[in-house]
């Protein structure tokens, strides 16, 4: 099995839904990532979590949210999903006092219609 | 600002032929650097990283990277590559004192046979 498993892999969606994208990791690691993915934009920092109480915003948070519900569990939501929303998303892992290495999810595909 | 740069968004080269992946990074990101690999349909997984010490790292699949502090720069390179070396090659850095790893556009790697 995976160590940071993401649901759902791929999804597609009409404007305005509500969506969830959920990672769980098993490398017992505090710190957790969202990333966006776009062609030519590389990877993009929506939100991380250094520990459960821990939240905070990355480079690209507009229209997203988090919820950090256990060490192991770290998922990111559309409020109202808009097309430009349509990505690649990843969720990552890392540990504390490490050398910042992370460990990623196989990504779940969005596609806002 | 932060930044990580990557001069070349694709790179093609025949089978067998030496590769070089270029990165510069910004006096911002620490000298914590990172490539990853991306393959198709997959998620991103560490190839090499310069932490500390030689400033020739070795990474797995053959791949190689040095460190050049007086060029800022980071670049990858092979001396031969195979047809499986076909995947998207990102560069990153740790930023500031969070711990936040910022990444390159990225780089495709195409090898052709």
């Amino acid at each position: 099995d995976a160590d940071v498993t993401q649901t759902p892999r791929n999804r597609i969606t009409k404007t305005g839904k509500r969506i969830m994208l959920e990672c769980s990791q098993t490398k017992g690691h505090d710190r957790m990532y969202w990333y966006r993915q776009d062609p030519g934009l590389g990877l993009r920092l929506i939100y991380y979590s250094f520990d459960v109480k821990d939240i905070n915003k990355g480079e690209i948070s507009d229209g997203y949210s988090v919820s950090r519900q256990a060490q192991a569990k770290f998922s990111l939501s559309l409020e109202s999903a808009i097309p430009n929303q349509t990505a690649l998303y990843f969720c990552a892992t890392s540990a504390q006092g490490g050398t910042g290495e992370l460990f990623f999810g196989e990504g779940s595909r969005l596609t806002v219609l | 600002a932060q930044s990580v740069t990557q001069l070349d968004s694709q790179v093609p080269v025949f089978e067998e032929a030496p590769v070089e992946l270029r990165c510069n990074y910004s006096s911002s990101v620490s000298v914590y650097l990172f490539w990853y690999v991306q393959y198709p349909n997959q998620g991103l997984q560490l190839l090499l990283k310069y932490l500390s010490g030689s400033t020739l790292v070795k990474g797995i699949n053959g791949f190689e990277a040095e460190f050049n502090k007086s060029q800022t720069s980071f670049h990858l390179r092979k001396p031969s590559v195979h047809i499986s070396d076909t995947a998207e090659y990102f560069c990153a850095g740790l930023s500031g004192g969070y711990q936040k790893v910022t990444f390159g556009t990225g780089t495709k790697l195409q090898v052709i046979p």
